[in-house]
């Protein structure tokens, strides 16, 4: 079946740096979506993504969906303590219906 | 708009008790459920999902189960409890298009 890697596993950063993340897989997706999961919470789903080379923001979030369709990418500029939780990493195919293949989650912490 | 919620939000159970989680959806008809497990606060496992009342899919065996016995409303179950059973219950929805899941609160399950 298919398989997300998702890297870092963990970041420990000081408040006011840029975070960046990222998911690879051996096969193709039609979509890529980001979730941040606050601890004892459910994911939030932050950033979904459409097209092969999409860039889509949602504040300080910046996300792309690669143009091989295998890979996404999540920055995070000027991070803030409430950025802490773990990110999660999603694709979604198209013959699978609406079901998604996860990454492992990448935990960020961030120093004040 | 959507709303997702699961019951309880925490249990501590016995091994060999049974078990009974309940996750309903408001605001949709009609949509994809899920249930996941997460140890450790570290990825997601897919548990079951259904596609309509009645129609379920196991995607892990184990002793647990899962019932759809209304459109909304999606039940976890086990007869006997073990250990390895705890861990952190999330519940999910989707509409038929490729835009993604939402995530309950989550049920917290101690068994000791």
């Amino acid at each position: 079946g298919q398989q997300l890697n998702q890297s870092p596993q963990s970041m420990f950063i000081q408040e006011g740096e840029d975070v960046s993340m990222n998911c690879t897989s051996s096969s193709i997706f039609n979509t890529w979506l980001w979730y941040k999961q606050e601890p004892g919470e459910g994911p939030v789903l932050l950033i979904a993504l459409y097209k092969a080379g999409e860039l889509t923001s949602n504040g300080r979030l910046t996300a792309q969906f690669g143009i091989t369709r295998k890979d996404s990418f999540l920055n995070i500029s000027a991070s803030i303590p409430s950025d802490v939780g773990i990110y999660f990493c999603a694709g979604q195919l198209r013959t699978s219906g609406s079901r998604l293949t996860f990454g492992e989650g990448t935990q960020l912490t961030v120093n004040p | 708009s959507q709303t997702i919620h699961q019951w309880p939000a925490t249990l501590v159970q016995p091994v060999g008790s049974p078990l009974s989680l309940e996750c309903t959806v408001e605001g949709t008809s009609n949509p994809n459920l899920y249930w996941y497990r997460q140890a450790a606060g570290r990825g997601l496992q897919l548990l079951f999902y259904s596609v309509g009342i009645g129609q379920i899919s196991s995607e892990v065996p184990q002793n647990l189960s899962a019932s759809r016995p209304q459109d909304r409303q999606f039940i976890l179950s086990s007869k006997k409890l073990l250990l390895s059973d705890s861990g952190f219950y999330l519940c999910a929805w989707s509409g038929d298009r490729l835009f993604g899941q939402f995530f309950g609160p989550g049920t917290r399950l101690t068994v000791l």
